[in-house]
């Protein structure tokens, strides 16, 4: 089956560590974007990335980092540096410009 | 500024009842992508439909249909028949193609909450 999958569904870390949320795609999709969304809100973009090895910060990009060395992958750093970070994080790709997104299942980040 | 709105917070319905969801965009580009997503409790948001700017034609799909309207800037969804596994909290968004974005970035708006109950 082709999709996106993240893992894990729901993390817990302690305030002042990094953590990686991974982002995995077998639909052969250029572009993958991550997005977060905090309760009754809409998604903000965080990064995204429109080909191997490039990658641009969207709306809310500080205290994050990303990397994008396979066409496949597309792992989210959460830094130390994030103020507020837990919230819900999703991760999407699109096989062509303004096309639609497809998202995966998302992963619950706690940080106390 | 926020370019996509959804006024409605939440719609509370009985089954088997008409739900309408309003959004209205705002853009200053010609060429432009409307979508709706669902996203069930579990979380995972579903991609409904994507129009493009220069097509105004009404879709129906199924009990879902959408009413585009670029005069007034809305691009509404309405769900006929409301069933329980209606129940989700639907997004309207806008990819602008001018935006500054060769790919488009989906803008979002803040979601309207559908509880459908038996």
């Amino acid at each position: 089956d082709g999709g996106i999958t993240q893992s894990p569904k729901y993390l817990f870390r302690k305030e002042g560590q990094n953590v990686t949320l991974s982002c995995e795609q077998n639909l052969n999709h250029d572009a993958m974007y991550w997005y977060r969304q905090d309760p009754g809100q809409g998604l903000r973009l965080i990064y995204y990335s429109q080909i191997v090895n490039d990658f641009q910060k969207g709306d809310i990009a500080e205290g994050y980092s990303v990397s994008r060395e396979k066409k496949e992958s597309f792992p989210l750093t959460v830094t130390s540096a994030q103020k507020n970070p837990t919230a819900f994080y999703l991760c999407a790709s699109s096989m062509v410009p303004h096309g639609e997104q497809y998202f995966g299942p998302g992963t619950r980040l706690t940080v106390t | 500024a926020q370019k996509v709105t959804q006024a409605q917070t939440e719609i509370s319905v009985v089954e088997k009842e008409d739900v309408t969801l309003d959004c209205v965009y705002e853009t200053r580009d010609t060429t432009y992508y409307l979508f709706w997503y669902k996203q069930p409790p579990s979380g995972e948001l579903v991609f409904l439909i994507r129009r493009n700017s220069f097509d105004e034609q009404n879709e129906i799909s199924g009990r879902y249909s959408w009413n585009f309207q670029k005069s007034t800037s809305s691009f509404n969804f309405t769900i006929t028949a409301s069933q329980v596994v209606d129940s989700a909290v639907y997004f309207c968004a806008l990819s602008e193609a001018m935006g500054g974005d060769s790919w488009g970035k989906l803008q979002f708006g803040a979601g309207t909450q559908v509880v459908v109950t038996p």
